[in-house]
């Protein structure tokens, strides 16, 4: 019963192409995130969503675009995929902002624009 | 400005071995502090938070507000302990968890 879940976990697209990914949590948590890990491994933050609510918004390009539909969905569209935006994206998600449990990870998604 | 610092890209030691992970902070207000585990390609783990003062599976960190540090410290490294260690900190009410560079620990058999 997985905690947070991401799909696809692995998506291979072409430039220019629009793709998302889908992230859903069954813990009940009013937070969910976005991090993008790069290819040397360092993770920075992209969004944050509170109960539907964008609360971080990093500086990421606008071809970029999260959703929230309800509290345990937070989705990512990215627009005319280019080739630096091959990653591994992670959803997370916390009891709230600024909780001391930490966050909870989904999987990742391993991202390859070629 | 906040941050966190991981000196060592890479640790490798023999089995049995001890094992420090360094990790310094840089903060104005009272930090929190986590150590999250990555075993190969699998999703980030949470290790320990500095506040629970915990011990798991044989980890212990102590928060040094003097050193501004929270180094990752086990006695006797396992083989099944290789993996990347992240260490980060939480910024106030944002919830937004700052990571380190990440070391990857290698233990040798």
């Amino acid at each position: 019963d997985t905690a947070v879940s991401q799909t696809p976990k692995y998506l291979v697209t072409q430039m220019g192409n629009d793709k998302s990914i889908k992230c859903e949590q069954n813990l009940g948590h009013d937070t969910m995130y976005w991090y993008k890990q790069d290819s040397k491994k360092f993770l920075k933050i992209m969004f944050s969503y509170n109960n539907k609510e964008l609360i971080i918004n990093e500086t990421v390009p606008n071809r970029f675009s999260p959703k929230s539909p309800d509290k345990a969905h937070l989705n990512l569209h990215i627009n005319s995929l280019e080739l630096g935006d091959s990653a591994v994206y992670f959803c997370a998600s916390s009891q709230g902002p600024g909780q001391s449990y930490g966050y909870t990870f989904g999987s990742g998604t391993r991202l390859t624009v070629v | 400005a906040q941050r966190v610092t991981q000196p060592e890209k890479l640790l490798s030691v023999f089995k049995g071995a001890p094992v420090e992970l360094k990790c310094n902070y840089s903060y104005s207000g009272s930090p929190e502090l986590f150590w999250y585990v990555q075993y190969s390609r699998q999703r980030l783990q949470l290790l320990l938070r500095h506040i629970s003062r915990e011990s798991i599976k044989g980890f212990t960190a102590d928060l040094n507000k003097g050193e501004t540090s929270f180094h990752l410290k086990k006695p006797f490294a396992q083989e099944e302990d290789s993996a990347m260690y992240y260490c980060a900190l939480i910024l106030g009410n944002t919830g937004k968890l700052i990571f380190g560079q990440g070391t990857t620990l290698q233990v040798k058999p």
